[in-house]
């Protein structure tokens, strides 16, 4: 069936370094790609996503690449901040499933 | 800004009892989602729902599960017959197209004891 890997589980960066989530996905017919940050005991809320026509968006200071040959796509977060640290999720949606499968999840943790 | 709620916020309730959790999905929205998340574990998809019919169901959707639209504006999922592993956060969710944003409720807590 459809799968999404993540990668790292725990991720540590020092404030104001860069942090780098990575994701993988099975099905080639995914074809929306929305990531997720959850603090803790609250909703997922979207941060940034990206079309299967698109091969980068940015955002101030986020931004996510998608390769689609490959099945990769990353979230990445530059000039950390404190209220980074949350849990990050990816997901693929594909269109013609209506149903979005998301990754296991990183948790970010800034340190001072 | 417009936002999906839901009722209740926390819910517990013995083995084998029915539930059913209430959602309030944004009004112009016509693409409704229900989610679990065990504590500590990822997001899951139960359920999609457009057009007054399910176009998508995972493996955890049982017969055990159904949601339903009963007046235009609510969107519901019961558990028949609850049982332990049931016991997780629940979202709702709603877009108002395919790839469109999905916007997710506060959740509901539910506890199976």
């Amino acid at each position: 069936g459809e799968n999404v890997e993540q990668h790292p589980s725990t991720l540590s960066v020092q404030e104001g370094d860069s942090a780098v989530i990575k994701c993988t996905y099975s099905d080639s017919a995914s074809n929306y790609f929305p990531w997720y940050k959850q603090e803790l005991g609250k909703r997922p809320q979207l941060i940034i996503d990206i079309r299967s026509n698109v091969g980068e968006k940015k955002d101030q200071r986020i931004a996510v690449t998608l390769n689609k040959t490959a099945k990769h796509f990353s979230l990445h977060i530059t000039e950390t901040q404190p209220e980074d640290s949350a849990v990050y999720f990816c997901a693929a949606f594909m269109n013609r499933d209506d149903k979005i499968i998301f990754g296991k999840g990183t948790r970010l943790h800034i340190l001072p | 800004e417009p936002e999906v709620t839901q009722t209740p916020s926390h819910q517990v309730t013995q083995m084998g009892q029915e539930v059913i959790l209430r959602c309030v999905p944004i009004s112009n929205h016509l693409y409704f989602y229900w989610y679990r998340q065990i504590l500590g574990q990822k997001v899951e998809f139960l359920v999609s729902f457009y057009n007054n019919e399910i176009s998508e169901k995972s493996e955890i959707f049982d017969d055990q599960f159904s949601v339903e639209r009963p007046d235009g504006s609510n969107f519901t999922l019961k558990i028949r017959s609850t049982k332990l592993e049931d016991s997780a956060m629940y979202f709702c969710a709603s877009n108002g197209g395919p790839t469109y944003e999905q916007y997710f409720g506060p959740g509901t807590r539910l506890t199976v004891t």
